[in-house]
């Protein structure tokens, strides 16, 4: 039972803004959105995650609308080290296994 | 900070052996590490989670005989596959939990490929 739905792939250009949207509908009250990247063959990396707030890191922000119901990671500048496969995760606050779906496969051209 | 390793990067064995898999947490003590599994062009699969000092819990369909698991420490934890048949060949990911400035996040190690001749 997916939690979350995310586009299969997506392109961006290097340089450019890459904006990754996850729809997470039944995500509940005490649900964080957590969003992980995986480079080929090698263990995912974590990105970033929030609960309702807005987050920034020094590697993305997390846009999570007002009703929780969707998210939008956006990477502000992709280079071509950011292909990747990135997760969007819900995982409740008590209960610390991550499910992975089949995420987004983002592929940054120069 | 945050840095989860795995030994050995790679592995490949026969038919019948086992093969023992080390995770640790190098800079931070992981309250909870888990063990995933992940097929070529697949999503990652959790096999198993393990707190220290205490059994570890499998997932539906993961065998616990042949998957042993042990969590000695709050900074190590190991995944024996036992009697290795060529169906077990796969991506083996660690993640280890702790508070580690980024609250209650789970860290991933690079990752064990595993070949059974």
């Amino acid at each position: 039972d997916a939690k979350t739905t995310q586009p299969p792939s997506m392109d961006c250009a290097e340089g450019r803004a890459a904006n990754l949207p996850c729809n997470h509908s039944t995500i509940s009250g005490n649900e964080y959105v957590y969003w992980y990247r995986q480079i080929h063959s090698q263990g995912p990396q974590y990105i970033i995650h929030g609960l309702k707030n807005n987050e920034t890191n020094e590697m993305a922000s997390l846009i999570i609308t007002e009703d929780r119901k969707s998210s939008t990671l956006i990477l502000p500048h992709a280079t071509l080290r950011d292909t990747a496969v990135y997760y969007c995760i819900v995982r409740a606050r008590t209960d610390y296994k991550l499910s992975f779906g089949a995420g987004t496969t983002v592929t940054v051209r120069a | 900070g945050a840095v989860v390793s795995q030994h050995p990067s790679w592995v490949i064995c026969k038919s019948g052996t086992s093969v023992k898999i080390e995770c640790r947490s190098l800079d931070f003590q992981a309250t909870t590490m888990f063990w995933y599994r992940q097929f070529p062009k697949q999503s990652l699969m959790l096999m198993a989670t393990s707190n220290e000092g205490s059994k570890a819990t499998y997932e539906q369909g993961v065998e616990k005989d042949k998957f042993l698991i042990n969590h000695a420490s709050l900074t190590l934890s190991t995944l024996t596959v036992t009697s290795a048949h060529p169906e077990d060949s796969s991506f083996y990911i660690c993640s280890a939990r702790g508070e580690v400035g980024h609250g209650d996040t789970q860290y991933f190690g690079p990752g064990t490929r595993l070949t059974v001749l």
